[in-house]
């Protein structure tokens, strides 16, 4: 069945360093790809999304690219800063879904200053 | 603003014991969804309704029902609770029934089952 796989954590990181969190997945046919952060104590939120190969998702400095050929979406910020320290989760959503996420195991981030 | 609004925030039970968990949206979305989320696991799906009237398992669905009178509230019954269905729960909507749209989700609801 379908599946994602993404980077285990924590990782932790200094203010202003480069961010990539890696996620592959396994579907038939063509998915949408998301990232959904989740900050302590709060439900998870949409950070950005790719409906189609070749998209890339941008927001608040975060970017990701719906790579077909490699079955990616990694997630990547040039600079992060502490406010960044969250869970991120990269999520698929089969080709004819009703709206299902299929989500991976999720990735502690942790932003020192 | 309150968008999807779970209650309660926190729950203690004892094995056997049934709950339901509550789920309220004021955005007039049709799709709404319940999953859990255990350490390690991520989130996995439990539950899922397109409409009034329509509901459907999703991956972990035993142990728990749905019913779905409304389109505002999508609530989940523990009917004999037991220790695994210690976790968080999150209750999700969207406007779009397809698989690109945007998921709204609650705070959660931290169940612990004794």
């Amino acid at each position: 069945g379908d599946s994602v796989t993404q980077m285990e954590g924590p990782v932790t990181l200094s203010e202003e360093a480069f961010l990539t969190i890696n996620c592959t997945y396994t579907a038939t046919g063509y998915p949408s790809l998301f990232w959904y952060v989740q900050y302590p104590g709060e439900g998870l939120q949409l950070l950005l999304k790719a409906t189609k190969a070749d998209d890339k998702g941008s927001n608040k400095g975060f970017e990701a690219t719906y790579r077909k050929e490699t079955t990616s979406f990694h997630l990547e910020k040039g600079s992060v800063q502490v406010s960044d320290s969250a869970v991120y989760f990269c999520a698929l959503s089969p080709r004819g879904s009703q709206g299902n996420l299929i989500f991976g195991k999720g990735t502690k981030l942790s932003v020192k200053p | 603003n309150a968008g999807v609004t779970q209650t309660p925030k926190f729950q203690v039970l004892k094995t056997g014991q049934s709950m339901t968990l509550q789920c309220a949206q004021d955005m007039n979305h049709e799709y709404m969804s319940w999953y859990r989320q255990d350490p390690g696991m991520g989130l996995r799906l439990i539950h899922y309704s397109v409409g009034a009237g329509i509901t459907d398992q999703g991956e972990v669905p035993n142990g728990y029902n749905v019913s779905r009178s409304t389109t505002e509230d999508f609530p989940l019954r523990l009917l004999s609770a037991a220790p695994s269905q210690t976790s968080v729960y999150f209750c999700a909507s969207s406007a779009d029934r397809g698989n690109t749209g945007e998921l709204f989700f609650g705070e959660g609801s931290r169940l612990t089952v004794l």
